[in-house]
């Protein structure tokens, strides 16, 4: 049964940049056929997606948080990590990491989320 | 960016109701639509994919249609456990954009 799970800082200070991990088992992100992604939604809001990326480390960003946003995938650890610069309490949401089938395009697992709170 | 609109935003039923959620597109995807259910604190859940394709392990009291700009998901006999919000969501262009989400109640 493949998992994802998030991890990282609850609490990020505006200005900074939240760094978040996703961490994959029973499954390897160089495996081929799936897209890796990140995901976040606002409190009480809907769900907006931010990127994904491929086991080749080619990545795809939502043109909206383009220029603030890295992502990058640690073969090692089977893990995948995005970066968010520059943040402000409009970054604040739950983040979820999620699976995409390239050959089906939906999102077939998510990690459970994260809280990341922008704050000083 | 391809703009979703679903409606209703919330509704109220009882156990045993039908129940129809719409989704609309701002332009054809033809059947790259998916449908998510997200319970208070969970992350969302595959339901539906391509339109009307059933994800497994999903209760086939649900059921998808629509193709082009116009979606439908419908749960044929409203259960306790279906108290959620559900979500639409195209994979036909990048970026991948969702509905604003339909809260169903308890009435």
């Amino acid at each position: 049964q493949v998992q994802l799970e998030e991890s990282g800082p609850g609490l990020v200070e505006p200005s900074q940049t939240l760094s978040l991990t996703c961490s994959v088992s029973g499954d390897s992100i160089n495996s081929g056929g799936y897209y890796w992604n990140w995901i976040r939604q606002h409190p009480g809001k809907g769900l907006e997606w931010i990127g994904n990326i491929y086991y080749s480390g080619s990545t795809y960003y939502n043109p909206s948080l383009k220029s603030r946003i890295t992502m990058s995938l640690d073969t090692s650890k089977n893990q995948f990590s995005l970066k968010l610069s520059s943040v402000t309490a409009a970054d604040t949401a739950v983040y979820y990491c999620a699976r995409e089938v390239v050959r089906g395009r939906y999102f077939d697992r998510w990690g459970q989320g994260t809280l990341a709170t922008v704050s000083s | 960016d391809i703009q979703m609109t679903q409606s209703p935003s919330s509704l109220s039923a009882s156990v045993g109701d039908r129940v129809t959620i719409t989704c609309r597109t701002s332009q054809d995807i033809n059947i790259y639509l998916n449908w998510y259910q997200q319970k208070p604190g969970k992350a969302p859940n595959l339901l539906i994919y391509a339109a009307s394709s059933l994800q497994s392990g999903v209760p086939s009291r649900f059921s998808g249609s629509g193709s082009g700009t116009d979606f439908t998901l419908t749960i044929s006999s409203l259960q306790p456990e279906d108290f959620a919000t559900y979500h639409c969501q195209q994979s036909y262009h990048i970026p991948r954009t969702f509905g604003q989400g339909t809260k169903v109640e308890i009435k």
